[in-house]
């Protein structure tokens, strides 16, 4: 089975500070993702990456970066974290285009 | 803009019964959708998918129907067991700078009760 591990199952961090979230998968998938999911909101993607090196803009981008230096780790930036940022983040992989995702279990940051 | 929506944050449904829930899409440019389960404190799993050309898919107790042109689809439990009790999220596919990303729903939380 695939698997996807997220670092941290919670954080705590403070307002301003650099948080980095970190994902890797062990099964050579070339696609990764970032979303966040918020109560009401569902799943929304953050950014994504199709190749090493390789990244593109989701749909709520704003506030956050992203680093795909190895294939199988891919690591969300949030540069100055702020309260609006709190929420569970969910990062997955998947082999080919049009496969379905495996996801990670999920970090949960709380930004105070 | 919500382009998939799922109308109904919860369902309850006993042991046994049928649960059905429903997802409505927006974007004509979608053309293949999945469900995933997501209990608390995990991340969600894949349950079931169907590709646009086909209307129906089946895998074991799920069961899920697509009306294009309603740009409906539903996911069908039956028979419906307390294990079953999650939050569901309908997915869609569509092309994003040249490679497919999903759009989901805000979620149903479906309890089923003994």
């Amino acid at each position: 089975d695939v698997k996807v591990t997220q670092s941290s199952r919670y954080l705590v961090k403070r307002t301003g500070e650099k948080v980095f979230l970190e994902c890797v998968q062990d099964m050579d998938h070339e696609n990764m993702f970032w979303y966040r999911q918020d109560p009401g909101l569902g799943l929304r993607l953050i950014y994504f990456s199709y190749d090493v090196k390789m990244k593109e803009k989701g749909d709520i981008p704003e506030g956050y970066s992203v680093s795909r230096e190895k294939k199988e780790r891919f690591s969300l930036i949030l540069e100055s974290a702020s309260t609006n940022q709190t929420s569970m983040y969910l990062c997955a992989s998947r082999l080919w285009d049009r496969d379905g995702y495996t996801f990670g279990s999920g970090t949960r940051l709380t930004v105070v | 803009d919500q382009q998939v929506k799922q109308n109904s944050p919860s369902l309850s449904v006993q042991e046994g019964r049928i649960s059905i829930l429903n997802c409505d899409y927006t974007n004509s440019m979608f053309d293949y959708f999945l469900w995933y389960k997501k209990y608390p404190a995990e991340g969600p799993t894949f349950l079931i998918s169907i590709s646009s050309i086909k209307d129906k898919n089946e895998d074991g107790r799920f069961t899920v129907f697509l009306n294009k042109s309603a740009k409906h689809l539903s996911l069908h439990i039956v028979p419906s067991q307390p294990g079953d009790s999650a939050v569901y999220f309908c997915a869609a596919s569509r092309s994003n700078s040249g490679y497919s990303t999903l759009t989901f729903g805000k979620g149903t939380m479906l309890l089923v009760s003994p």
